[in-house]
């Protein structure tokens, strides 16, 4: 399987913030890589899929760049709703391989 | 509007079959690019893939599960079925099922979600 390691495992901000949230996957995975958003108690929901396609519906502060091995998840000026978990996976191979995820606090 | 909805037991024993429902609506498992994964979460931790099927009956298993693993689905009914044979406590954990669309520039992703079900495995 492909790993995916994501990076910080948490991290604190604050409203207005920009914050930018990594994930590396074990070998070249192109650009098949999506990012989720969870919040407590709640299943995750897609928010950019081909490493930088917004999911149509998701705000224009979130970003994803990145190819190969090394990606990032940018908010540019973080609302109070976007503290949340966020994975990364692979979409490279079956299985798709998600990270462990990243927790964005206040 | 897509919606999924898992079914199934909350409790089961160690050593027994888990059976998982996903209902869904909105989509038909007929259309080509289309398919619907299974994804569990134990308590705390992260997400981790389990199977997938597509509308052309092709299947894909986590292969640290495969042996365990069973997943089919009904067209007409709507429904994608998820087993995993030999229960144990670590299976604890939230159960997912995911609509999925393949493009040739994304893969797969898993676009919407069901609200999940907690299946405990416990003596």
């Amino acid at each position: 399987d492909i790993q995916m390691t994501q990076s910080p495992s948490s991290l604190s901000a604050s409203v207005g913030d920009r914050v930018t949230l990594t994930c590396r996957a074990s070998q070249t995975i192109s650009r098949y890589l999506n990012w989720y958003q969870q919040k407590p108690g709640k299943a995750p929901s897609l928010l950019i899929h081909a490493a930088s396609t917004l999911q149509s519906g998701v705000p224009s502060r979130f970003s994803g760049s990145g190819s190969g091995t090394d990606f990032t998840l940018t908010i540019s000026s973080l609302q109070p709703e976007d503290f949340a978990t966020y994975f990364c996976q692979q979409a490279y191979v079956t299985p798709g391989t998600f990270g462990q995820g990243t927790s964005l606090e206040i | 509007q897509i919606t999924l909805k898992e079914s199934g037991p909350t409790l089961v024993k160690p050593t027994q079959t888990l059976t998982l429902t996903c209902t869904f609506s909105g989509f038909s498992l007929n259309t080509g690019g289309v398919g619907v994964g299974w994804i569990r979460q134990p308590p705390g931790k992260a997400l981790e893939w389990l199977a997938l099927i597509f509308w052309d009956d092709d299947k894909r298993y986590s292969p640290s599960l495969k042996s365990r693993l069973t997943i089919t689905k009904d067209t007409a009914k709507n429904q994608v079925v998820l087993t995993m044979t030999n229960m144990d406590p670590v299976d604890t954990a939230t159960y997912y099922c995911a609509h999925s669309l393949y493009t040739t520039s994304s893969k797969n992703y898993f676009d919407s979600w069901g609200q999940g079900t907690l299946v405990t495995v416990s003596s």
